[in-house]
């Protein structure tokens, strides 16, 4: 099935740098990729949508420069956190959409094993 | 604007019964509503999507069943086993949304005990 790999599991960064998180389809070809945010024993919070070659599309409220997408491949989409900040630590999800049914717009999604980041 | 609510929240049972975790929402104009497991510090695992001109799906000791003009759907867990503890997700395809994003629930935490 399609598998998307996430890296790293986890980072520990100072106040100030910049982490940056990848993930890869491994089997398939991922046209639009979404990155998540989750707090503690909360849902999913869809921080923004990348589809390769063109500019990502952030939720409201999400800093584009603070959180920077590249898709730049069909196989490889990126989120850096520039100048990271305690508050920013937090559980961040990547997901690919997959095509389930062919000639229709219908997908399902597979999801990377998330990465926790850490800022002290 | 498509809500996704799971009840319960958090659930707790011995090894061996039946459970039914529900979920609705507020859009019925979906595509498919998805199931997913989440271990802690994990990411989301797919265990069951129901297209939205399905009725249910099986996989093993789970089915899944929707009912989109009422919007809720439900997952069954047979036999259940510690090993199925886990927060599970339902999310839903919504057809208003042009970048095919999905809806999730705040998920139910079960607690499967020996």
């Amino acid at each position: 099935g399609a598998v998307v790999s996430q890296h790293p599991s986890r980072v520990i960064c100072k106040s100030g740098t910049s982490v940056k998180i990848e993930c890869r389809s491994l089997d398939f070809q991922a046209t639009t990729m979404f990155w998540y945010r989750q707090f503690p024993k909360q849902s999913l919070m869809l921080m923004a949508t990348s589809n390769e070659g063109s500019k990502a599309t952030y939720e409201q409220g999400v800093e584009k420069d603070k959180f920077l997408i590249n898709h730049a491949s069909l196989t490889l989409s990126t989120l850096t956190v520039t100048s990271a900040h305690p508050e920013d630590s937090s559980f961040y999800i990547c997901s690919a959409r997959v095509v389930v049914m062919w000639g229709q717009a219908n997908y399902g999604y597979t999801f990377g094993s998330g990465t926790r980041l850490t800022v002290v | 604007k498509q809500e996704v609510t799971q009840i319960p929240a958090a659930l707790s049972v011995p090894e061996g019964e039946n459970l039914v975790l529900n979920c609705s929402f507020t859009d019925s104009a979906i595509y498919n509503l998805q199931w997913f497991r989440q271990d802690p510090g994990k990411g989301l695992t797919s265990l069951l999507l129901i297209q939205s001109s399905q009725r249910e799906q099986t996989s093993g000791r789970l089915n899944a069943s929707l009912d989109k003009s009422s919007g809720r759907s439900t997952l069954y867990i047979a036999a259940s086993q510690p090993g199925d503890s886990a927060t599970y997700l339902c999310a839903v395809l919504d057809r208003g949304s042009t970048l095919g994003r999905l809806y999730f629930g705040r998920g139910t935490q079960l607690t499967v005990w020996p």
